[in-house]
């Protein structure tokens, strides 16, 4: 069974661009969630889709948006982008909500803002 | 506030002696524990979990014990190999959380040969 699966790999962006990062999960799970994992820092939550619904958003800026197509697949934007911004950017699926399921997470795409 | 911490942000092991990591939890409302490896230029991986309900749970190699009363969470890993070297996070997480998983700041195992 294929796991979660993210693109691109890596990305290199300047100061105020904006970025589109993918991410497909796991056949059959219906919820998906984003993490950043910025240098030196843990992960942290951004936000969770289920059934194309944003359900939940972490502590982060509006600039930070994505959404959740009919496949269950999902994409994250990141506007105006800053150098703070450089992170990996981790997807993770699970089964249905209410979100104590198990999540399985892809293997990131690495973001560098110069 | 919510936090899930390592009290050991480095631990190194001799091949196939027995590894354990710590970690500690804030909301005594967490109710759903997981923890992750993470290698190098790697997402993190599903090592194994447990609910509130359980004091303890075995995989292959590897145990996680639960203490609520101290929001206390260990995993043991038997018999360590090089493989095992790697970043280790819990996390937790409970009802009506909205899907956010909170993450400790991660443990750095070294298995020496």
């Amino acid at each position: 069974e294929a796991g979660v699966t993210q693109s691109p790999t890596h990305l290199i962006k300047t100061r105020g661009q904006q970025v589109t990062l993918r991410c497909s999960p796991i056949s059959g799970h219906t919820s998906v969630y984003w993490y950043q994992q910025a240098l030196g820092l843990g992960l942290q939550f951004l936000l969770w889709y289920d059934e194309g619904e944003e359900r939940n958003r972490g502590n982060f800026p509006p600039r930070f948006s994505g959404r959740q197509f009919p496949n269950y697949s999902s994409e994250l934007n990141v506007n105006a982008l800053e150098l703070e911004d450089s992170a990996l950017y981790l997807c993770a699926s699970s089964l249905a909500s209410p979100g104590q399921e198990t999540q399985y997470f892809g293997p990131g795409t690495r973001l560098l803002v110069l | 506030g919510e936090s899930v911490g390592l009290h050991l942000p480095t631990l190194s092991v001799q091949e196939g002696d027995n590894s354990i990591i710590n970690c500690a939890y804030s909301n005594s409302a967490s109710d759903y524990f997981i923890w992750y490896k993470q290698e190098s230029g790697k997402g993190p991986q599903f090592i194994i979990d447990i609910r509130s309900n359980m004091d303890k749970r075995q995989g292959q190699r590897v145990t996680v014990l639960l203490n609520k009363t101290v929001k206390h969470l260990s995993l043991q890993i038997a018999a360590t190999q090089p493989g095992d070297s790697a970043v280790y996070f819990c996390a937790e997480t409970f009802y009506n959380q909205g899907g956010k998983l909170i993450f400790g700041q991660g443990t750095e195992l070294s298995v020496k040969p």
